[in-house]
């Protein structure tokens, strides 16, 4: 079993939609956690962190329950450009590597 | 401000032969990060490095690859002989600490395939 698990898609959505993503991790000993966005044939870029109280960047919502272990992405009135893959990444702890889900591709079409 | 700059973008090989990647991370990142990509899956660390000194090369297989950073700034990754599987993309990363609130920042990647 990976360490982080997500459904790879592709989640295909039309423009306006909102669509969620779930991540589940098996280290409970994860401390930080964040999703990625990587642009095809790009490299990652941190999207936002994700905390347990839930926190908001325009039309993302991330949320995290460490008692379940999962994480959430939720993204409201999507757009075309939002059409990227969404990683789950966990760090363990200060120092410590970050741990990547093999992403979710999504695809909003108009 | 500049990003972390990698070359080459692209790279062919075919399989045994040598091949070295180089990274620049963004000026004043202390760590640098050597993460592989394959096709379809996240990004896999395979070496960290604080200044010149590797403190997480567990991922690394030693056999065949290889990394130095000297002088803790710019830093290569080697791989000889490759082998087929070596496939992927190999990504560099940087950033300014370790902390949670330290952002790791990547750079464009090598893309290399080895026939």
């Amino acid at each position: 079993r990976k360490e982080v698990e997500q459904d790879p898609g592709p989640f295909n959505v039309p423009e306006g939609a909102t669509v969620a993503f779930n991540c589940t991790y098996s280290n409970s000993a994860s401390q930080s956690f964040f999703w990625y966005r990587q642009d095809c044939r790009k490299e990652p870029k941190l999207l936002m962190s994700v905390y347990s109280s839930g926190n908001e960047d325009g039309r993302f919502t991330a949320q995290l329950n460490r008692a379940s272990q999962y994480i959430s992405l939720l993204i409201r009135d999507s757009k075309l450009s939002d059409s990227a893959t969404y990683l789950c990444v966990v760090k363990r702890e200060y120092g410590n590597k970050l741990v990547f889900g093999a992403g979710t591709i999504l695809r909003v079409k108009s | 401000e500049a990003g972390v700059v990698q070359s080459p973008r692209y790279k062919i090989i075919e399989k045994k032969q040598p091949v070295a990647f180089w990274c620049n991370p963004i000026s004043g990142h202390n760590t640098l990060y050597w993460y592989r990509q394959n096709l379809g899956q996240g990004p896999e660390l395979l070496i960290r490095y604080e200044n010149e000194e590797a403190v997480d090369d567990s991922q690394l297989p030693k056999d065949r690859f290889s990394a130095e950073r000297l002088k803790g700034v710019d830093s290569t990754l080697k791989i000889q002989p490759a082998e087929l599987g070596d496939s992927a993309v190999y990504l560099c990363a940087s950033s300014s600490g370790l902390a949670a609130y330290n952002e790791q920042f990547f750079g464009p990647g090598t893309r290399l395939t080895v026939l």
